[in-house]
């Protein structure tokens, strides 16, 4: 079966820029997960979605991210203006199934972001 | 805060050596754990999962022990082998009936021919 697929695989842009990230899940998978991954650290949450609702953003910088899934199959990661702090790896991931007990999550090969 | 960590931030082996990559959990309320493998330019790959009604799970190669008491997890992988060398992270499952990750910072496992 086909994996998580994202794009671009790298980005490059000046600070205040905008930039947007796209993730295609496995097919049938209605949780999906954005991560942000800081050079040297763990993936850290930044938003959950049920097929097309958030679950989770908490973890979101809502002035300056925006994540949406219409249909609930594709998403979009939005970053707008970006800071220096952002440079990272940008990662999808998707589940079969929502719950606790059952929680292996399948992840994409990330976007590296860099901000200049 | 409550957080997921690792004891070892770089493990060298010899290959054909047994690995142990260490995790420390804070959370006494977490239940089920992960761990995942990522290799360079790659997301992590899942390995192994263990729920806290047991001590230990076996797989291919590898092992993870999870002792509640001093809230410490451990992956064992078995005749270590240059493919192995990745950076390990152990993951906490914690949220209210939906599968939110907390990862910890990972260890490099670095496994020599």
């Amino acid at each position: 079966e086909a994996g998580v697929a994202q794009s671009p695989r790298y980005k490059i842009i000046e600070k205040r820029q905008s930039v947007a990230f796209w993730c295609n899940p496995i097919s049938g998978h209605a949780t999906l997960y954005w991560y942000q991954q800081i050079l040297g650290q763990g993936p850290k949450l930044l938003i959950q979605f049920q097929n097309n609702g958030v679950v989770d953003d908490s973890q979101l910088p809502k002035d300056r991210f925006s994540a949406e899934r219409l249909k609930g199959v594709d998403s979009t990661l939005k970053i707008q203006p970006a800071k220096l702090e952002d440079s990272a790896v940008y990662l999808c991931a998707s589940s079969l199934y929502p719950d606790r007990s059952n929680g292996e999550q399948f992840f994409g090969p990330g976007t590296r972001l860099t901000v200049l | 805060g409550e957080s997921v960590g690792l004891h070892l931030p770089t493990l060298s082996v010899q290959e054909g050596d047994n690995s142990i990559i260490n995790c420390a959990y804070s959370n006494s309320a977490s239940d089920y754990f992960i761990w995942y493998k990522q290799e360079s330019g790659k997301g992590p790959q899942f390995i192994i999962d263990i729920r806290s009604n047991m001590d230990k799970r076996q797989g291919q190669r590898v092992t993870v022990l999870l002792n509640k008491t001093v809230k410490h997890l451990s992956l064992q992988i078995a005749a270590t082998q240059p493919g192995d060398s990745a950076v390990y992270f152990c993951a906490e499952n914690r949220g209210s009936g939906y599968s939110t990750l907390t990862f910890g910072k990972g260890t490099m496992l670095l496994v020599s021919p």
